[in-house]
């Protein structure tokens, strides 16, 4: 049973462009919105996150997005670049203490 | 401060082994979770322990257990290994130092994980 819906599973943009991914969660108790990035051979690093009394919260080129009414929260890339290709999860920590729930993952392909 | 360390990186097993897998976590993170990472179910919830105890565990059979030492250390173990317990099995860690909800100000840090193929 899936809580967190994440789209789209892949993404490729070009170098300079925006880059969009979309999560959609159904429960409303989380206490934030963590969003992750995975490079192959490494584990998932800690990008950016929001707590949901605020709608947006921005970190030099990334930026989520969060909607509460919809339950929807998204990462923004500005200015992508090809360093930023790489595996993106959206979370949301479920069923207390420590246990996250992950999106599906967006593959991100910046080309030059 | 060193990040969360998992040993070993790679493992090849054949089936009906038996595996063990370790992780460090960051000084002073006294949780320690565990995710499994597949291509075709993404990451999943293993379990979680704080404090020596578990306190939440995900669906997985039995034959997946773990458990915490008295300075957070971390092992999982894998039993009567099948060829789908082929993935990367990432350890996390995080502050939690009031035993509660995993927080903005308390997130979870991954290690760089163990990959296991069963053959």
């Amino acid at each position: 049973q899936q809580q967190v819906k994440q789209s789209p599973q892949s993404l490729i943009v070009q170098k300079g462009g925006i880059s969009i991914i979309n999560c959609a969660y159904e429960n409303t108790a989380f206490d934030y919105f963590p969003w992750y990035q995975q490079f192959p051979g490494k584990g998932p690093a800690l990008l950016i996150a929001i707590r949901p009394d605020v709608s947006e919260k921005k970190e030099g080129r990334f930026t989520i997005s969060f909607n509460k009414s919809a339950k929807q929260f998204s990462l923004h890339i500005m200015d992508s670049q090809p360093g930023d290709s790489a595996t993106y999860f959206c979370a949301a920590p479920k069923g207390g203490y420590q246990k996250v729930t992950f999106g599906t993952g967006t593959k991100l392909q910046v080309i030059p | 401060k060193a990040g969360v360390t998992q040993t070993p990186r790679y493992l090849i097993k054949t089936r009906g082994q038996q595996v063990t897998l370790s992780c460090s976590p960051i000084s002073g993170h006294r949780s320690v979770s565990w995710y499994q990472q597949t291509p075709g179910q993404g990451l999943q919830f293993l379990f979680e322990y704080f404090s020596e105890t578990q306190r939440n565990k995900g669906n997985f059979p039995g034959r997946f257990s773990g458990r915490q030492f008295s300075n957070s250390r971390s092992e999982m173990n894998v039993s009567t290994l099948e060829l789908g317990d082929s993935a990367l099995y990432l350890c996390a860690s995080s502050l939690d130092n009031r035993g509660l909800r995993s927080s903005y100000n308390s997130p979870l840090h991954f290690g760089n994980g163990t990959r296991l193929t069963v053959t």
